[in-house]
């Protein structure tokens, strides 16, 4: 079966320092990859979705950034956070034929 | 902007009793899911219907889809305090991308 992890749980960063987040699925191959940040009581915002290794689509302008170095890993990433950083961010995947998507147990990043 | 958007925003019943939550949306689509999103935790697919699809059922929950008003509903019936968990709606147009609504947050009194 398969599964997606995603590391840290949780996250304390100063403003201004660097970030990686990482997400990865086991149990599927070729898997569409999405980061997604929620915030407090909100719905969810896609960041960035992945169709394939190297090919990343960002869907807002933002201080982050993502990538995909191998078939089943994402990263997302920051090179100086910023307070409005702060959030909910999940990783999920999808099979290339299927919509529904599955998710990961997120990371609660802070940024102070 | 959102596509989806969920009404009620939050919704308190009593164990037994039938949840109903609905979702509007703007544009066409491909498909509506559901998720659910227990407090801290990543979000669970429920169901997914398609735009070509007008009922669909999975156990104790029912989706409806109403193309021609732009809305979806979610009914769960005979709740239990385990339902309680935020729920949201998902539109897609593609394949692989989805937009989401703002949840509604159920809750189930034992």
């Amino acid at each position: 079966s398969q599964t997606i992890h995603q590391w840290p749980a949780t996250l304390v960063q100063p403003v201004g320092s660097p970030l990686s987040l990482e997400c990865t699925v086991e149990g599927t191959s070729n898997p569409n990859l999405y980061w997604y940040r929620q915030a407090a009581g909100r719905g969810l915002q896609l960041l960035f979705y992945s169709v394939g290794i190297g090919q990343i689509s960002s869907e807002v302008p933002q201080n982050l950034s993502a990538s995909r170095p191998q078939d089943r890993q994402f990263i997302l990433s920051s090179k100086k956070l910023l307070l409005s950083d702060s959030g909910f961010y999940l990783c999920a995947w999808s099979a290339t034929a299927s919509p529904g998507q599955y998710f990961g147990p997120g990371t609660r990043l802070t940024v102070t | 902007s959102q596509q989806g958007e969920e009404d009620p925003q939050a919704l308190s019943i009593q164990e037994g009793e039938n949840a109903t939550m609905n979702c509007s949306y703007k544009t066409s689509i491909n498909n509506l899911q559901w998720y659910r999103q227990n407090s801290g935790r990543g979000l669970v697919h429920l169901i997914l219907i398609r735009s070509n699809e007008r009922e669909k059922h999975s156990g104790r929950l029912r989706v409806t889809l109403d193309t021609s008003k732009k809305s979806s509903s979610l009914l769960i019936t005979a709740s239990r305090a385990a339902d309680t968990a935020s729920y949201f709606c998902a539109t897609g147009r593609s394949s692989y991308k989805l937009i989401f609504g703002s949840g509604t947050r159920l809750l189930v009194r034992p």
